[in-house]
């Protein structure tokens, strides 16, 4: 089985630029959420998406986006790109159901630079 | 602030010995408490989990110990080898919340010598 795939895997960006990442989730999974890790840091909630339903963002500016499609594939979109959003970005998928409702598996990453 | 704390920041063990990394949490709404292990340039791959109604979870040569009262958990590594070096997270999730939000450990950069 596939697991969370996340595209692209590298990307770098100036500044004052847009930037879409991808993710599909485990299949059979409808929950996604997002991270962002900073080098030497743990991963800081940005979003999580059920159903094609925002359930929530963390403290990110509005300059973070995202949304879920009726694949449950997901996008997150930053727009106005600075030096500080450089970062790993991690998608996590849920299945949301049954004892393991709550395993949270991750993708391999995008990492953005923007210069 | 940080909801959870993890220490220490790293770790050298010899191939052989245990591995010991330990969280510490406030709120008392988590329910949920897993264990990340990630490799350079990787995403975070869980590893095992414990809910509170146990006190230990053991997996192969990992194993959690988990403390309600002292809202503590550690992960104990048995026979560490070269291959376990990697950084581990401790996270925790209110699996009563519907937002699903995990809150992750600053982590804890593990380098096992041969």
């Amino acid at each position: 089985d596939a697991g969370v795939t996340q595209s692209p895997t590298h990307l770098i960006k100036t500044r004052g630029q847009q930037v879409t990442l991808r993710c599909s989730p485990i299949s059979g999974h409808k929950s996604v959420s997002w991270y962002q890790q900073v080098l030497g840091q743990g991963p800081q909630f940005i979003f999580q998406y059920y159903e094609k339903e925002e359930r929530g963002r963390g403290n990110f500016p509005d300059r973070f986006s995202a949304r879920q499609f009726p694949n449950y594939s997901s996008e997150l979109n930053v727009n106005a790109l600075l030096l500080g959003d450089s970062a790993l970005y991690l998608c996590a998928s849920r299945t949301e159901q049954g004892r393991h409702r709550a395993e949270a598996f991750f993708g391999q990453g995008t990492r953005l630079t923007v210069v | 602030q940080q909801q959870v704390k993890q220490s220490p920041q790293s770790l050298i063990v010899q191939k052989g010995g245990i591995s010991i990394i330990n969280c510490a949490y406030e709120n008392t709404a988590f329910d949920y408490f897993p264990w990340y292990q990630q490799f350079p340039g990787k995403g975070p791959a869980l590893l095992i989990a414990i809910r509170p109604d146990v006190s230990e979870k053991k997996e192969g040569r990992f194993t959690i110990s988990f403390n309600k009262s002292a809202k503590q958990f550690s992960l104990h590594i048995m026979d560490s080898q070269p291959g376990d070096s990697a950084t581990y997270f401790c996270a925790a999730l209110d699996r009563g919340s519907t937002l699903g939000r995990l809150y992750f450990g600053r982590g804890t950069q593990l380098t096992v010598w041969p």
